[in-house]
């Protein structure tokens, strides 16, 4: 079965660096688009960023662009999410989702989610 | 940016009820409007993709409409477990957005 499982979260100082993964298995993953969407404490969903399944589109939410890389290992079927420059709003629990197609733009298989805590 | 706003904010029924959550777009999405729903401490999950068409493993309970500015998600007759908060997302436009989401409560 289709499984996500999110890993690297933690507390980090603003300003500091943090790096997301997201293991994947259960699918021929260099065949799908994967994303990042966040989720604040007692929030909403907000969507972060999306690789493509050829590795080289990519987007990205204006807040983090420049910021934050989003980047895959079709070799390791594993996702990442490099966060620079980490802002309090960045604090969020950060969930990976599979894309339904190659470039369909929404998803769906989610992990559980990473808790990232930006604090000083 | 394509503007998602979702109403009610939260909607009080009762098991056996009909549900009936509005999504509404700052500008078109023709029909690339999707539906999750997510439960206290889970991921969401795929309901409705392309404003009418049932995910995989979907109740026939829940079902899409809309196109154009304004969409709806119903869900016929509330069970139990479909007490939950639901999100629209539009895949039209960069960025991807979320509505803000609607509370589905007990009455």
């Amino acid at each position: 079965q289709v499984q996500l499982v999110e890993s690297g979260g933690g507390v980090v100082q603003p300003g500091r660096s943090l790096r997301l993964s997201c293991a994947a298995s259960g699918f021929t993953f260099s065949n799908y688009g994967v994303h990042w969407v966040r989720q604040a404490p007692g929030k909403g969903l907000e969507w972060v960023a999306v690789i493509m399944s050829d590795g080289k589109s990519k987007f990205y939410v204006d807040s983090v662009e420049g910021r934050f890389t989003i980047s895959r290992d079709n070799s390791k079927s594993t996702l990442y999410l490099q966060m620079n420059d980490l802002r309090a709003e960045d604090s969020a629990l950060y969930f990976c989702a599979r894309d339904r197609g190659a470039s369909a733009l929404y998803c769906d298989y989610w992990g559980q989610g990473t808790l990232v805590t930006v604090s000083s | 940016e394509v503007v998602l706003t979702q109403s009610p904010v939260i909607l009080s029924l009762s098991p056996g009820e009909r549900a009936t959550l509005s999504c509404r777009a700052s500008q078109s999405i023709a029909s690339y409007l999707v539906w999750y729903q997510q439960k206290p401490g889970q991921a969401p999950r795929l309901l409705i993709y392309d404003a009418s068409n049932r995910a995989t493993g979907i109740p026939a309970r829940f079902s899409g409409s809309g196109s154009g500015t304004d969409f709806t998600l119903t869900i016929s007759s509330l069970e139990p477990e479909d007490f939950a908060v639901y999100y629209c997302q539009q895949r039209t436009n960069w960025p991807l957005t979320f509505g803000g989401g609607t509370k589905v409560e007990i009455k």
